[in-house]
């Protein structure tokens, strides 16, 4: 079986400042791995993914992912952070059994401060 | 296209009623996703549907939970004589069971139980 770790539950950060969400996974088969974002009050919404090709995963609103399998992580970073970027990130892996099933860490709450 | 959409948003109970949640899918989505999600903690993995056929369950789900997907569009998800523990989110996801787009799951808004 797959688990993610999320190491931080809770990350304060100052708005224009850098932010690192850090995600270790475990699994014994090869994994596809996912940040999803959940704004207040709204569903999970996929972040970024990785499913093969370039380690270094980018979004549309300047998050970015990369994958190191050596060291089983996939750390999720943003050079400058807005207000709106307030949300709680999820890590989660696939190892495209059971129709793709994910299994999430125990979620990221960011917290932009102005 | 308005997304995945499930009904209702919250639903309140006492402990030992059944309650029923309902998923609808993007339309063209094949795959139908159960998840549950309890304060602090990320979704946890409860069954899978392709089309009808339910594929998929996650040991999370006991003899008191059911779910259906009788024509391959929407989907029911039943809980028997609920207990407090089940108190959480339930979320539903859907994708299309096509190449690379079979890893990308869309999310519902979710329906929060709470079982007094």
């Amino acid at each position: 079986a797959q688990s993610v770790t999320q190491l931080d539950s809770q990350v304060p950060v100052f708005e224009e400042a850098p932010v690192e969400l850090r995600c270790n996974y475990s699994s014994s088969v090869s994994v596809y791995l996912f940040w999803y974002v959940q704004y207040p009050n709204q569903g999970l919404q996929l972040l970024l993914k990785y499913l093969s090709g370039s380690t270094l995963v980018e979004s549309i609103n300047g998050f970015e992912a990369e994958f190191n399998k050596s060291q089983t992580s996939f750390h999720l970073r943003k050079p400058s952070v807005h207000i709106s970027d307030t949300a709680e990130y999820f890590c989660a892996v696939s190892t495209g059994a059971a129709g793709n099933k994910l299994t999430f860490g125990g979620g990221t709450r960011v917290l932009v401060k102005p | 296209d308005t997304g995945v959409s499930q009904d209702p948003r919250h639903k309140i109970t006492k402990r030992g009623q059944n309650v029923t949640f309902r998923c609808d899918p993007i339309s063209e989505h094949n795959r139908l996703y159960w998840y549950r999600q309890t304060l602090g903690q990320g979704p946890e993995f409860l069954t899978y549907f392709q089309n009808e056929a339910q594929l998929e369950k996650s040991r999370l789900l006991s003899d008191r939970f059911s779910a259906e997907r009788p024509k391959g569009s929407f989907s029911t998800l039943e809980i028997q004589r609920t207990e407090q523990g089940d108190s959480a989110m339930y979320l539903c996801a859907s994708s299309l069971a096509q190449g690379l787009s079979s890893y990308e799951q869309y999310f519902g808004p979710g329906t929060r139980l709470t079982v007094t």
